[in-house]
């Protein structure tokens, strides 16, 4: 079993559509990510989590840390935002290394 | 928001030769970067972490003495692929975190293909 475990895998949305895109762990962590990876490969970092809720734009992040899960929601889904979502941990020990989910590839259509 | 460079990005080579990949933070010191790889439809898989002024570590089953880091500065990092082989061939992407905070910064990728 992955130590990050994203769901779903595949997603596909009509424009409009609000979207979540889920995120379960079973380590302990220092922080949470949520990355978006365009076809083209590059990784643009789109929240950083500890606690809480994040809303940055359309896109707000949720985390709970008693139940070791997070969500991503994408408000008014618009076809630019077609990309894979990744939810990585930061593992809770000294180092800022990042234990990445599988991704969930997201398709919004016009 | 920090910037994070890799040069080049995509490369096309021999196989037996060497390729070399730069990873540039460009408005902030990394101590630390890491190096990871990504095959087609898969998520990235941590190579090695680069640390500046001593020795990288690797992840269990990375050959050290095929992929050789060498980060010899706070704003620099390089991948260094020795005797390259078609199998080689994948996403080679790289990050580096901001002390304060602790954001990853991703470099946007160096492709690899090794005929």
């Amino acid at each position: 079993k992955n130590e990050v475990e994203q769901s779903p895998q595949n997603l596909t949305a009509q424009e409009g559509e609000f979207i979540t895109i889920n995120c379960s762990y079973s380590v302990g962590i220092s922080a949470l990510h949520w990355l978006q990876q365009h076809p083209g490969g590059g990784i643009v970092s789109l929240f950083m989590l500890s606690s809480g809720k994040k809303k940055h734009g359309r896109l707000i992040a949720t985390i709970n840390i008693q139940e070791k899960h997070s969500s991503l929601h994408i408000t008014a889904s618009h076809p630019r935002d077609s990309a894979v979502y990744i939810c990585a941990v930061r593992d809770g020990g000294a180092t800022n290394k990042l234990i990445f989910g599988t991704g969930t590839l997201l398709a919004v259509q016009p | 928001g920090a910037v994070v460079s890799q040069h080049p990005s995509w490369v096309i080579c021999k196989s037996g030769t060497s390729v070399k990949i730069e990873c540039r933070s460009l408005d902030f010191q990394a101590t630390t970067m890491f190096w990871y790889r990504q095959f087609p439809k898969q998520s990235l898989m941590l190579m090695a972490t680069s640390n500046e002024g001593s020795k990288a570590t690797y992840e269990q089953g990375v050959e050290k003495d095929k992929f050789l880091i060498n980060h010899a500065s706070l704003t620099l990092s390089t991948l260094t692929v020795t005797s390259a082989h078609p199998e080689d061939s994948s996403f080679y992407i790289c990050s580096a975190p901001r002390l304060e905070g602790g954001e990853q910064f991703f470099g946007p990728g160096t492709r690899l293909t090794v005929l």
